[in-house]
C-alpha cells in the first residue's frame, strides 16, 4: 500500500531532550516536507526536500534539522526542544516539483502529536 | 499577502444540504494546482479534489465538486447531501509551478453536519 509512515504518533518530552521523529514513503517520492499546524494557524512549512541531499527552509525552521540521505526518508531533528514547539507534525511527499508535477497532491502521514513539557 | 485565504473559521449544516466552502488565491502564476484536504477528528490528512489553472471544466470527485473561478481566482468546495462524516476541518492549497517547491495552504474551516 502506497503511503507516508511517520513515527511516532504521540510523544511527550522535556525541555532539552533531543529527539528526532521519523518519516517514510514507499511512493519513490522526490519531494518531501515537514508541517506543523497549531490552532488558527492552518499547516506551516517548516522544511522541505526536493530530491536526496536537497533541503532548504520553509516559513517556520528555526529550532530544527532535517536530513534526507535517501530518497524513502526525511527525518525531523529537535536538538533541543521547547514547550513552543508543541504540536501536531505532519511529513508529507509528492511528485516531483518539476514541470506539471504541480498538478500532484500531497500525500500526508497521519501526524505526531508532540508535547513539549 | 496570504497565498490561501479562507474565510470562514466555522460553518454549520443540516444533513442532507449542500454546503459550500470558500477559498480565495494569490499568484501571478499561469500554471497551478488547487487541492482541498479534509482533516476529521482523528488528525488524518484526506487529499478530496484537484483543479489546475488550465482545466475548463469544475472538477467532480463523487458528491465533492470545485467552484473555480479563475477570473475571481475562487475555488471554493461544494459538499453536496451532506453526512455526519462530513464534520471535519477543510483545507484549501495551491501549488504554483513556477515555485513547485511549496504547497500554500489556508487556514482551514471547521465544518460541523446537523443531524
Amino acid at each position: 500500500e502506497a503511503q507516508v509512515t511517520q513515527n511516532p504518533r504521540y510523544l511527550i518530552t522535556v525541555t532539552g531532550k533531543k529527539l528526532t521523529v521519523t518519516c517514510s514513503q514507499n511512493m519513490n517520492h522526490e519531494y518531501m516536507s515537514w508541517y506543523r499546524q497549531d490552532p488558527g494557524l492552518g499547516l506551516r512549512q517548516i522544511y522541505y526536500s526536493m530530491n536526496v541531499e536537497v533541503t532548504d527552509k520553509g516559513d517556520v525552521p528555526e529550532g530544527y534539522k532535517v536530513s534526507r540521505k535517501e530518497k524513502r526518508n526525511f527525518p525531523l531533528i529537535l536538538e533541543s526542544p521547547s514547550p513552543n514547539q508543541t504540536s501536531l507534525y505532519f511529513c508529507a511527499s509528492s511528485l516531483s516539483s518539476r514541470g506539471r508535477s504541480y498538478n500532484s497532491p500531497l500525500h500526508f502521514g497521519n501526524g505526531t502529536r508532540l508535547t513539549v513539557t | 499577502a496570504q497565498k490561501i485565504t479562507q474565510t470562514q473559521p466555522g460553518m454549520f449544516v443540516q444533513e442532507k444540504e449542500a454546503v459550500t466552502l470558500d477559498c480565495t488565491y494569490d499568484t501571478s502564476d499561469q500554471s497551478y494546482g488547487l487541492f482541498w484536504y479534509k482533516q476529521p477528528s482523528s488528525g488524518e490528512m484526506i487529499f478530496l479534489i484537484y483543479q489546475g489553472s488550465y482545466d475548463e471544466q469544475n472538477a467532480t470527485e463523487g458528491r465533492y465538486s470545485l467552484n473555480f473561478q479563475k477570473a475571481r481566482k475562487s475555488a471554493n468546495l461544494v459538499i453536496s447531501a451532506s453526512q455526519l462524516g462530513d464534520s471535519a476541518m477543510y483545507f484549501c492549497a495551491m501549488r504554483e509551478m513556477n515555485t513547485g517547491n511549496q504547497f500554500y495552504f489556508g487556514t482551514g474551516t471547521s465544518l460541523t453536519v446537523i443531524p
